[in-house]
């Protein structure tokens, strides 16, 4: 059974840094294109950053590029996103999410999600 | 960066109803649509694919239709597990775009 599990969310000041991981079990995660969705309270989602299951391609949506950056412990079968930089708006609900068996673009499974709260 | 429009906001309908909700692109997207249901404190579920193709488990109530810019999303007889927010997704370039979401709730 595919499982995503993130941690490492929680309440941090504006300008500060935070590690989330995403632990993956049930499949490899090399063999699939992972990401990292968000949704704002009480907004609509929004995709942030995306790898291929080669690790050759990383995405960012334009506000995150150069502050957040995605990667892998393949050993661990985790994923992470490291965020610097870290403004109000990035409050949100991280997701981490599998692509889906029809695409490599669409997102099948999802974890339970880890709360990033950027405030003073 | 593709532009996704969803309407209604939020829609009000009974069990038994059928829904149609719309989405449109700012540009066209062939057919690199899908549709995703979420329910409060819970993640998003993958519901269609390619405008119109269910994902396996997914109620043949469901059904999308549409390409190029415009699509709909049709639950045929509203059942109570339905009573979500869906939201549509373009995937047919970087940097993926989410709809703003529509709201079913209860009339």
């Amino acid at each position: 059974e595919v499982q995503l599990v993130e941690s490492g969310g929680g309440l941090v000041k504006p300008g500060g840094s935070l590690r989330l991981s995403c632990a993956a079990s049930g499949f490899t995660l090399t063999s699939y294109t992972m990401n990292w969705v968000r949704q704002a309270p009480g907004k609509g989602l929004e995709w942030v950053s995306s790898i291929s299951s080669s690790g050759s391609y990383i995405y960012y949506i334009d506000s995150v590029r150069g502050r957040f950056t995605i990667s892998r412990d393949n050993a661990k079968n985790s994923l992470y996103l490291q965020m610097n930089s870290l403004r109000a708006e990035d409050t949100a609900v991280y997701y981490c999410a599998r692509e889906s068996e029809y695409s490599s673009s669409l997102f099948g499974y999802w974890g339970q999600g880890t709360l990033v709260t950027v405030s003073s | 960066d593709i532009q996704m429009t969803q309407s209604p906001s939020t829609l009000s309908a009974s069990v038994g109803d059928r829904v149609t909700i719309t989405c449109r692109a700012g540009q066209s997207i062939n057919s690199w649509l899908a549709w995703y249901q979420q329910k409060p404190g819970k993640a998003p579920k993958l519901l269609i694919f390619k405008a119109s193709s269910l994902e396996g488990a997914v109620p043949s109530r469901f059904s999308g239709s549409g390409s190029g810019t415009e699509f709909s999303l049709t639950i045929s007889s509203l059942q109570p597990d339905d009573f979500a927010t869906y939201y549509c997704q373009q995937y047919k370039s970087y940097s993926w775009t989410f709809g703003q979401g529509t709201k079913v709730d209860i009339k």
